[in-house]
């Protein structure tokens, strides 16, 4: 069982916008300002899409964007792509001891 | 450019030892905390281990502490990771992955991994 809870899939049509939750507690996602989420392709590596809540590492499309709110952190992507079609992970810092804990991944179909 | 490439994964029997190791370059290594994650076939992400730029704090998840090791050297812009009395559930690829910040935000630059496989 994950620390972090996501549902396990979401979808949505092209030029549409989806979002998706990550559930945790007040001892990770709403203790810390250290919430991130990555696209995981197919047997590929993951990739950071956003940090510290809502930053986006060099490259990404602002299409992409996080939020908080108390123990609850979001994805939202805009303006899906047939290339948003992937697997989706939030991670928060947890605190000294086990610094970082992941959601199960959301799998997400541009339908 | 961030490199790092993960080597040594392969097949090993249960109670088995294996280290894998993670070469970086593109970067100062010794400036970022760097960290192992693994990924179980169909399954998700999981942090296993935590080490420091200096090597003054290392951490281990609940599954692999007492049987894993981290480690690194700086000098070689190395990291390390010693498996020993593995199990059938330690089979997973294996990603080292560097802090994107220094002071720490989030693992950023990810290796393409090295599979593990525990099996007689």
């Amino acid at each position: 069982q994950s620390a972090l809870t996501q549902p396990p899939s979401a979808s949505g049509s092209p030029g549409q916008s989806v979002t998706v939750s990550c559930t945790g507690t007040s001892s990770d996602v709403g203790g810390y300002n250290y919430v991130s989420w990555y696209q995981q392709h197919p047997g590929k590596a993951p990739k950071l899409m956003i940090y510290e809540v809502s930053k986006r590492p060099s490259g990404v499309p602002d299409r992409f964007s996080g939020s908080k709110s108390g123990n609850t952190a979001s994805l939202t992507v805009s303006g899906l792509q047939a290339e948003d079609e992937a697997d989706y992970y939030c991670s928060s810092y947890a605190g000294r001891n086990n610094p970082w804990v992941f959601g199960g991944g959301t799998k997400l179909t541009v339908l | 450019e961030v490199q790092l490439v993960e080597s040594g994964g392969g097949l090993v029997q249960p109670g088995g030892s294996l280290r894998v190791s993670c070469t970086a370059s593109g970067f100062t290594f010794s400036r970022y905390s760097m960290n192992w994650v693994r990924q179980a076939p169909g399954k998700g992400l999981e942090w296993i281990s935590y080490i420091s730029g200096s090597s003054n704090t290392i951490q281990y998840g609940d599954s692999v502490k007492g049987r894993f090791a981290i480690s690194r050297d700086n000098a070689k812009n190395s990291l390390y990771l010693q498996m020993n009395s593995l199990r059938a559930e330690d089979t997973a690829v294996y990603y080292c992955a560097r802090d994107y910040c220094t002071p720490d935000c989030a693992p950023g630059y990810w290796g393409q991994g090295t599979l593990v496989t525990v099996s007689s």
